[in-house]
This record gives C-alpha cells, sequence and structure tokens, in this order.
C-alpha cells in the first residue's frame, strides 16, 4: 500500500461544477498536510495548507481528518484555469522535511 | 523576494559532460531541496539541506553532487549521466522542515 494515495482520477467536469478531491495516508503520526498544483510542463505550487480545522480560500475548501487519516479539496464553480494536476503532500512528524506526495490527480475543466 | 530562481531552464548534456545546476532563494527559507520529476509522475526526493547541512540522502547515485555554497545557494553537479537520468529537476525551499515549499520552475534535463 502507498504511503499516500489519491483518487486517481481524470476527472472531467463543466464550468461551474463542485469538484471534491481525496488523499488518504498510510502514518498516522503525519505532520502537516498540503495541496499543491501543477500546470502541464511547470513546477508544482502550494495551494493551500490544512489543519484540523479546515480552511477556505476563495472557492477552495481544505480539510482534514485525522481519525479517518485523509485530506480532502472541494473546488466550488470551476472555472477553466482550475484544470490542472493536484497533488497532496504529507510531511511525517519523523523524518521531517522527508514529504510524501501523492502521485496527482488531473483536472480538466471544459467550456 | 517570494521566488525560487533555477538555471539554466534548459540543458542537454551528453554522458561524459560534467554540469551544474544552480538554485537560489532569498526568502530567508531554512531547507532547501533537490527533486527529481519524470513525466506523468510526482516529484522524486533527492536531497534535503537544513541550515546549510545536508540532512537528507535518498540514495542518489554518486553521479549527482549536492552542494550549499551557502543559505540562500543550492547547486547540483552532475557528471558521467545516463539517459534514463532525463527529467525535470526541481529545487525548492522551504521556511523549515515540515514547511510548504515553494518550487523553482525547473531544469529541463536531457542526456544525450
Amino acid at each position: 500500500r502507498k504511503e499516500v494515495e489519491q483518487d486517481p482520477g481524470p476527472f472531467n467536469v463543466p464550468e461551474g461544477a463542485t469538484v471534491a478531491f481525496n488523499c488518504t495516508y498510510s502514518n498516522s503520526a503525519s505532520q502537516s498536510f498540503f495541496w499543491y498544483r501543477q500546470d502541464c510542463r511547470k513546477e508544482p505550487k502550494l495551494l493551500m495548507s490544512v489543519y484540523s480545522s479546515g480552511n477556505e480560500d476563495g472557492r477552495f475548501t481544505a480539510q482534514l481528518n485525522r481519525a479517518s487519516q485523509y485530506i480532502s479539496l472541494l473546488i466550488r464553480d470551476s472555472k477553466l484555469s482550475d484544470s490542472a494536476t493536484y497533488l497532496c503532500v504529507v510531511n511525517p512528524r519523523t523524518n521531517a522535511g522527508k514529504s510524501t506526495f501523492g502521485d496527482g490527480t488531473t483536472l480538466t475543466v471544459k467550456p | 523576494d517570494t521566488e525560487v530562481t533555477q538555471t539554466p531552464k534548459h540543458l542537454v548534456m551528453g554522458m561524459t559532460n560534467k554540469k551544474s545546476l544552480k538554485c537560489e532563494q532569498h526568502m530567508g527559507h531554512r531547507a532547501m531541496y533537490w527533486y527529481k520529476q519524470k513525466a506523468k509522475k510526482p516529484p522524486e526526493l533527492m536531497f534535503v539541506y537544513s541550515y546549510e547541512k545536508l540532512s537528507i540522502n535518498e540514495s542518489v547515485p554518486s553521479r549527482f553532487s549536492p552542494e550549499c555554497p551557502n543559505s540562500s545557494l543550492l547547486n547540483l553537479h552532475l557528471h558521467a549521466l545516463q539517459p534514463e537520468d532525463s527529467a525535470l529537476y526541481l529545487c525548492a525551499s522551504s521556511q523549515d522542515w515540515g514547511e510548504g515549499y515553494t518550487f523553482g520552475s525547473g531544469t529541463r534535463l536531457t542526456v544525450v
């Protein structure tokens, strides 16, 4: 079993749709959690940190469920510009700095 | 300055060449990283520097040699690479271990 697993995708949604991605992790001692987006042939960019209390940034909402060991990303009112690969990243308490990336979920938003 | 700058953006090198990739950040970040990314795969950790000291080497072949001259600079020296080493090489930095990363735009390396 992989340390971090993401919904395989791809997700193809119309503009304006709401889409949610999940990411599960196996190390219960994991300490910090992030979502990155990566456009084709570009570098990953930090989208959001994920906190136990949940956090929201405009159309994006991230949640952490420690009991079930998963994080989620919700995108409301999808835009064409949201098309990208979304990577979840988990940092364990030990080996700090040795982040584990999920394989990524590809989102395509269509007109 | 909220960027990580990588040079060169593209590099083609022969298997007998020696080249270096450079990375610079002026955000005062104390952790810096080298990642390798193949097409349609997530980034794969190579090295971690924390407070200018090598903290993690993910069993990377010795043909890749990292160097951290100061807190703002990170180099990756390349020698006798193989065609399978062709990939996007990403540098990243974070305020400290466990914090979110800022990635550079990467060096797209082709070994011929």
